[in-house]
């Protein structure tokens, strides 16, 4: 039973635009959710995380937004640049310091 | 760097054998994560300790074990090793907080 599901295996956008990652959750009792970039041979880097009390949190280039009613979230990068090509993973928890549930990741990939 | 290390970072090992890999957290943090991820496979939660004593446990089996020593770095141990067995595995830490941190990870290879 997979809880949290990104079903774009990949995603290719020109660099200057936006992308935008999707991820999907089926457990309502998550409570915190998380975005990591992947490079490979590297372990994940944490990007950007929001609270199921918020809808938007932004960091920079990026944002996250949860659609709690739709169980649904998604990570905006804006603009888009050549270093931002990685695969990228969202995760849930339930509750601080707990296991982290992750989705099976998107390649981004920026055209220049 | 996210500050937390792991070693070795490659292992290539035959079926049957054991072996341990190692993780140093981010220093103060007390909880220690370890996670697997298979080919083309997200990553899957294996084990928690929180200063020294096991909080939950995942999808780990039988034959893997860890603990967290008193100066909280973990051992993953990994016996009577099957080809299914190859994989990365990481290790991550985190205070009492939501983001973990992760470290490079460990690959291993089993023959």
């Amino acid at each position: 039973d997979q809880q949290v599901k990104q079903n774009s295996p990949s995603l290719s956008v020109q660099e200057g635009r936006i992308s935008i990652l999707n991820c999907d959750y089926t457990n309502s009792m998550f409570d915190y959710f998380l975005w990591y970039k992947k490079y490979p041979a590297e372990g994940p880097t944490f990007l950007i995380s929001i609270s199921s009390i918020k809808d938007k949190n932004e960091d920079g280039r990026f944002t996250v937004f949860l659609n709690k009613s739709a169980k649904h979230l998604s990570l905006h990068i804006v603009p888009s640049q050549p270093g931002d090509s990685a695969v990228y993973f969202c995760a849930a928890s339930v509750g601080g310091a707990q296991k982290l549930v992750f989705g099976q990741g998107t390649r981004l990939t920026i055209n220049p | 760097d996210s500050g937390v290390t792991q070693t070795p970072k490659h292992l290539i090992t035959a079926t049957g054998q054991r072996v341990t890999l190692r993780c140093s957290p981010r220093s103060g943090d007390l909880s220690v994560y370890w996670y697997q991820q298979s080919l083309d496979q997200g990553l899957q939660f294996l084990i928690q300790y929180y200063n020294g004593e096991e909080r939950a446990k995942g999808n780990i089996l039988e034959r893997f074990s860890a603990q967290q020593f008193p100066d909280l770095h973990s051992e993953l141990n990994l016996s009577s090793l099957e080809l299914g067995d190859s994989a990365l595995y990481f290790c991550a830490s985190s205070a009492y907080s939501y983001e973990q941190y992760f470290g490079p990870g460990t690959r291993l290879t089993v023959t």
